[in-house]
């Protein structure tokens, strides 16, 4: 398995501009977990989907950003309109069941001007 | 809810010598799994090691290895013959059994001494 991918690994735009973030889970993991992670804050969870489905997204910042699972192979977060404090490192990962530790994808480091 | 503390932002270790970093947490359950992640700077997560709280025995991989107490709610890492590619934050995650999330500690910053 190639394990989580995630694209791209580099996202540098403009304030205001849209930005898509890509991911597909490892086969056969039900569950998906899209993470934050900044200097000050450390690693946050945005929202987590258990077959497709959305389960948790309480932890979404604001409105501007959201989530999809259109199938159990590709997920998106989607910030739009983009801010330079949305800057970070994004990871998504998926695991198979609550014994089992998460699997993370390489990470996706998102800069705003 | 569920707490993961990591109490030491910073340690360094000479090459070749034995470190160890703790962890301790807070949980309301019976069952719980604890990890411990590495994040060297390629920034990848990776998976070092995983403790099921039903078990008593010690968890262990390679140089790798943790003292878990129950009792006390503390879960630390101990790297042996460390080495250069060691050098990485790490961190203490806690799951629990009927749940599917990880909370993550704030990690430790490790950095091996040539």
């Amino acid at each position: 398995d190639a394990g989580v991918i995630q694209s791209p690994r580099h996202e540098v735009t403009e304030m205001g501009q849209e930005v898509t973030l890509r991911c597909k889970p490892i086969s056969g993991h039900d569950y998906l977990f899209w993470y934050r992670q900044t200097m000050m804050r450390g690693l946050e969870l945005l929202i987590y989907f258990n077959n497709n489905v959305p389960i948790d997204d309480s932890g979404m910042p604001e409105d501007r950003f959201s989530a999809k699972m259109p199938n159990a192979s590709f997920s998106t977060l989607k910030i739009q309109p983009s801010e330079p404090r949305d800057s970070a490192v994004y990871f998504c990962a998926s695991r198979p069941g609550a014994a089992y530790g998460y699997t993370f994808g390489s990470g996706t480091r998102l800069t705003v001007v | 809810a569920q707490t993961v503390t990591q109490s030491q932002p910073e340690m360094s270790v000479q090459e070749a010598e034995t470190v160890t970093l703790s962890c301790t947490y807070d949980t309301s359950e019976n069952n719980y799994y604890l990890f411990w992640y590495k994040q060297p700077p390629s920034r990848q997560m990776i998976l070092v090691i995983r403790q099921e709280a039903y078990k008593q025995q010690n968890a262990t991989e390679n140089r790798f290895s943790v003292n878990f107490q129950k009792a006390a709610k503390s879960f630390s890492l101990k790297i042996s013959d460390s080495q250069l590619g060691d050098t990485a934050m790490y961190f203490c995650a806690l799951s629990g059994a009927g749940s599917y999330q990880l909370t993550f500690g704030k990690g430790t910053k490790l950095s091996v001494i040539p």
